[in-house]
């Protein structure tokens, strides 16, 4: 059972746009959404987090957006790197945490 | 603050083989996860521990799998008479009370022969 669902499943985006990455759940007692980044060989590294009593987060070239009546939330990352190709993960919190199944982004010099 | 270490960090071993993964947390962190990851897949949640109590296990967790925290400290993974489908990354985190986030150790890559 997914309880936390996540699009696109790759993305490839030039060297200075934006890439967006959206994600869905269905459970209302998550009360922490963060999203990962995972190198080839690492673990996942935390990047961004948000609590659903805030629409927005910025850190640096990262937002979170969320919106908590349609149960989405979605990763901005601006001006986007080579150094950003990575999978990203969305994730959910209630008792544990529950992960999306990944957006490998591929960002082109 | 010296991460989430994990040991070995590959491991090769022949169907039918037991194997154990040592996961050492952050020292103040008192609750600590332990994930299993395939390729393309997310981390999918196995148990978690806070402190030396093992308070939640995931259905994935068949009766070959056991972990244990003595004394609240590291964590070890056990894989009993191991089989093919449990070629996975396996990913240990701890996090405290105060904190909502996980810190993922790099992992140890299984792979079942």
């Amino acid at each position: 059972q997914q309880q936390v669902k996540q699009s696109p499943q790759s993305l490839i985006v030039q060297k200075g746009g934006i890439s967006i990455i959206n994600c869905a759940y269905e459970n209302t007692a998550f009360d922490y959404f963060p999203w990962y980044q995972q190198f080839p060989g690492k673990g996942p590294a935390l990047l961004i987090a948000i609590r659903p009593d805030v629409s927005e987060k910025k850190e640096g070239r990262f937002t979170i957006s969320f919106n908590k009546s349609a149960k989405q939330f979605s990763l901005h990352i601006m001006d986007s790197q080579p150094g950003d190709s990575a999978t990203y993960f969305c994730a959910a919190r209630g008792q544990k945490l529950v992960f999306g199944t990944g957006t490998r982004l591929l960002v082109s010099p | 603050d010296t991460g989430v270490s994990q040991d070995p960090r590959h491991k090769i071993t022949k169907r039918g083989q037991n194997v154990t993964f040592r996961c050492d947390p952050i020292s103040e962190h008192n609750r600590l996860y332990w994930y299993r990851q395939t390729l393309g897949q997310g981390p999918e949640f196995l148990t978690y521990f806070q402190n030396e109590a093992q308070l939640e296990k995931s259905r994935l967790l068949s009766d070959r799998f056991s972990a244990e925290r003595p004394k609240g400290s590291f964590s070890t993974l056990e894989i009993q008479r191991t089989e093919q489908g449990d070629s996975a990354m396996y990913l240990c985190a701890s996090s405290s009370r105060a904190l909502y986030g996980y810190t993922f150790g790099s992992g140890t890559r299984l792979t079942v022969v």
